[in-house]
This record gives C-alpha cells, sequence and structure tokens, in this order.
C-alpha cells in the first residue's frame, strides 16, 4: 500500500535555530514528490517539486532534498512567520490517476522569538 | 492572476441535509481537483475533471457525493445526504494540465460542520 509518513508531527523551535523536516514514502512509481505550506484557514501553497534523487531546490530558508526513500525540508535560521503546516505529497506514474497527489499528514511548525 | 475562488466559506448543517459547494478555477487551467481535508490530516482527493469530464473519482463516495464541472470552467460539489463524519475543509485546486510539472494552486476552502 502506498504511504506519505511525516516526521515529527509537531515542532517548536525558537528563532535562528536550524532543523529539517522528514518525509518518507513507500509508493511504486514516483513521478514527483511536492512539498506545501498551510496556514490556518487556508489552502495549500506550493512550495517544491522535486523529481528524482540527488535533487535539491531552494527558497529563501528552506531548502528540499530528495533520496529514494524520503525527502527533508531544512530550515536554516527560521523566522516567525515559517510558522505554519508543512505538507508533503507524492505523484504517482499511473495513468488512470495521474494528477492524484497523495499527501501526508503534515508538521505543524512553530518557531517563537 | 485571480487565484482559485470558493464559496461559501463556512457552512453549518445538520446530518441529513445537503449542501453544495462551488470553485471557480484559475483562468485557462483545463484540470480541476477536489479534495475533503480532515482536521489533523492532508487533503484526499475526491475527484479530478480535465476539462469537464471526469478522470478519477475512485475516491469519491458517490452514493452522498456528485460533482460537475460546466462548461470547463466552474465546479460544485454536493453531498446529500451528510453524515456527521462529512465534517471536514473541501478544498478546490486547479493547475494546467494533469502533469507533475505544472503545480496544483489550492482555494481558501469551505469549512463544514455537519451537526
Amino acid at each position: 500500500e502506498d504511504q506519505v509518513t511525516q516526521s515529527p508531527e509537531a515542532l517548536r523551535l525558537q528563532e535562528g535555530e536550524s532543523s529539517s523536516l522528514n518525509c518518507s514514502y513507500t509508493v511504486s512509481g514516483l513521478r514527483g514528490l511536492f512539498w506545501y505550506r498551510q496556514d490556518p484557514g487556508k489552502g495549500p501553497e506550493f512550495l517544491f517539486t522535486l523529481y528524482s534523487a540527488g535533487e535539491e531546490k531552494e527558497k529563501e530558508r528552506l531548502k528540499a532534498t530528495l533520496t529514494k526513500k524520503e525527502s527533508f525540508l531544512h530550515i536554516t535560521a527560521p523566522k516567525p512567520e515559517d510558522s505554519a503546516t508543512y505538507l508533503c505529497a507524492v505523484q504517482l506514474d499511473r495513468g488512470s490517476t495521474l494528477g492524484r497527489l497523495y499527501f501526508g499528514r503534515g508538521t505543524q511548525l512553530t518557531v517563537w522569538p | 492572476e485571480a487565484g482559485v475562488a470558493q464559496s461559501p466559506r463556512y457552512k453549518i448543517i445538520e446530518k441529513r441535509q445537503s449542501v453544495a459547494f462551488w470553485c471557480n478555477p484559475i483562468s485557462g487551467h483545463a484540470t480541476l481537483y477536489w479534495y475533503q481535508q480532515i482536521l489533523g490530516q492532508g487533503p484526499k482527493l475526491l475527484i479530478q475533471f480535465q476539462n469537464n469530464g471526469v478522470v478519477d473519482d475512485s475516491q469519491l463516495p458517490k452514493d452522498r457525493f456528485s460533482a460537475e464541472r460546466l462548461k470547463g470552467v466552474d465546479s460544485t460539489l454536493k453531498i446529500q445526504p451528510a453524515k456527521l463524519e462529512d465534517s471536514a475543509v473541501y478544498l478546490c485546486a486547479s493547475s494546467l494540465t494533469r502533469d507533475s510539472w505544472n503545480e496544483q494552486f489550492f482555494g481558501p476552502g469551505t469549512r463544514l460542520t455537519v451537526l
């Protein structure tokens, strides 16, 4: 059974304290792995897409990496405005369900001053 | 560029009542998705349209949920009759195509509470 597991469920960091969020997946036929940010009362906001092991992408204080079994979202020197729930999702290489994103439960990040 | 619009933002109904949600995707986006997000979980796809045709509804509870996308633009999702377990946020998303290199843009969602 295809699975996407995120850890930890919740993370509290002091401003400036770098850390990483984990997304592990057990799927066959990975087409792409996605990271989204979701603020309370809002829809998910796209951050990155990763396609193959070894790929890395960066945006401001965020850096996403991908291996054959997991992805990491590294947050360097976080600020309070980085507080949000970070969602990981995969898209599979199956014609009938192409486009469908399978989401993990998310990591709720709180950054305090 | 205008984002994905959804209405209403909030809805409270009693069980066994019916409810409908509306979505207006980003102009020019061929693919439209409806996701259900239960509190504390990630979104789960209910149905996917390519233009005005259904391409994936395998996870839609068809005995009570229905959706349509008229003229390949706006879409409505209906629940009839609603159950307590339908309480969730219903998210609409759109993308240029179904391919992974086209990101999905999400609307703000409709929060449904079934009493």
